[in-house]
């Protein structure tokens, strides 16, 4: 069964653009929720989709924003970009995302470098 | 709120020798408790996982965690380590869908 799978690995943007990222879950895996990791902050959540709806959200401003398609496959989306949305974004993959079921597998992430 | 820490942001043993990596969480309610590794460059494996149950779990390459509730605490351990363990290790605590990492520990393995 094929992993996590992000898209691009790798990015790089100047300030005041906009950028979507990729993820497709594990087949089968219908929770999907992004983190952002950077040196500084380490590992923080951005938000979780679930039948393509949104369903828990993490404490970052409005210019991150995401969506779920049918297939669960999930876009991430970061506008207006600052030199600090710098950071590897990670898509974590669940089943379902109660917690019995909440074992999240990632994928390798997309490193965003904002220039 | 629940939060990890890991107080040891530094690591270095030998090769061959013993690893334990520290963990403490602050959770109202039973904890659901996670280690993850990552080597660079890539994302986070799962190592092992607490969701209740027996207090010493066993995960993936030879690790095992102790679930201590009085001390708050789900150490990593590993009884002999190899060079290839060498990554940032993540504990983590998850209420039921985002999971809350610590800051990470990074190992070091020397010849």
């Amino acid at each position: 069964k094929a992993g996590v799978t992000q898209t691009p690995r790798y990015l790089i943007k100047t300030r005041g653009q906009q950028v979507t990222l990729s993820c497709s879950p594990i087949s089968g895996h219908r929770s999907v929720s992004w983190y952002q990791q950077t040196p500084g902050q380490g590992l923080q959540f951005l938000f979780e989709y679930f039948s393509e709806t949104q369903r828990n959200k993490g404490n970052f401003p409005g210019r991150f924003s995401g969506r779920q398609f049918s297939n669960s496959r999930s876009e991430m989306n970061v506008s207006t970009l600052e030199l600090g949305d710098s950071a590897l974004y990670l898509c974590a993959s669940s089943l379902s995302g109660t917690t019995h079921e909440n074992i999240q597998y990632f994928g390798a992430g997309t490193r965003l470098s904002v220039l | 709120a629940q939060s990890v820490t890991q107080p040891d942001i530094h690591i270095t043993v030998s090769e061959g020798a013993s690893l334990e990596l520290r963990c403490n969480y602050s959770y109202g309610a039973t904890p659901y408790l996670f280690w993850y590794v990552q080597s660079p460059g890539q994302g986070l494996q799962l190592l092992l996982k607490y969701f209740s149950g027996d207090t010493l779990v066993q995960g993936i390459k030879g690790f095992e965690a102790e679930f201590k509730r009085s001390q708050s605490s789900f150490n990593l351990r590993k009884p002999s380590v190899h060079w290839s363990d060498a990554a940032e290790y993540f504990c983590a605590v998850s209420p039921g869908y985002a999971l809350n990492f610590g800051k990470g520990t990074s190992l070091l393995v020397t010849p």
